[in-house]
């Protein structure tokens, strides 16, 4: 078990272009979460998988920000036209969906949008 | 609107000493809360928790107390050492609302520094 992975750690993207981000959580995990961390503030929440079906989404979530867990399992996470507000760190997480479970997270995805 | 609260941005502890790390929340119907630890470069890593029919929870050097009357919530970190510098993230949920998903709400978080 490897933990909660995230590709690409760090990525700089000019304003207007889409950028995709990839989370793999633990392999027995069912549920899988994304959040976002702005400078000085804490991680805020964005969406959450049960395998495959999203079953919440944060007003946080604009209509440029598109997330997919195809099968399940690994989950991608797509922001379209990038604005500079969308700098920050993109965390993901994941869980077992059962009482007393902490969500584990990942090292996060660092986007600068210049 | 910030539902939990970290109203100490920065904490510096003599190794060996007791830290003590304070939040804050608001909403009345968070049911279980969470510490959090942050190194740089790194995604928080899940240190203790808390539910709230419970007023203490220990596990080894951490532990942290809850009082619901007040909203609000420590951890205690005793004794301290120079690994435990990093930030910490006190976070809330909403258990009885959202089952058993972890859909965190954060405080801004606390930078311990202990030093030697």
């Amino acid at each position: 078990d490897t933990g909660v992975s995230q590709d690409p750690r760090h990525k700089i993207t000019k304003r207007g272009q889409n950028v995709t981000f990839r989370c793999d959580p633990i392999s027995e995990h069912n549920r899988l979460y994304w959040y976002r961390q702005t400078l000085g503030q804490g991680p805020e929440f964005l969406t959450y998988f049960q395998n495959e079906a999203q079953l919440e989404k944060s007003r946080l979530l604009s209509d440029r920000f598109s997330a997919e867990r195809p099968k399940g399992s690994f989950s991608t996470l797509e922001i379209q036209r990038t604005e500079q507000g969308d700098s920050a760190m993109y965390l993901c997480a994941s869980d077992w969906g059962s009482m007393n479970t902490e969500a584990f997270f990942g090292q996060g995805t660092r986007l600068t949008v210049v | 609107d910030q539902q939990v609260k970290q109203n100490s941005p920065s904490l510096s502890v003599q190794e060996g000493r007791i830290s003590i790390l304070n939040c804050d929340y608001t909403n009345s119907m968070f049911d279980y809360f969470l510490w959090y630890k942050k190194y740089p470069a790194e995604g928080p890593t899940f240190l203790i928790s808390i539910s709230s029919i419970k007023d203490k929870n220990e596990d080894g050097r951490f532990t942290v107390f809850l009082n619901k009357s007040a909203k609000h919530l420590s951890l205690h970190i005793v004794p301290s050492q120079p690994g435990d510098s990093a930030v910490y993230f006190c976070a809330a949920l909403l258990r009885g609302y959202t089952g058993t998903a972890s859909k965190l709400t954060f405080g801004t978080g606390t930078r311990l520094q202990v030093t030697l």
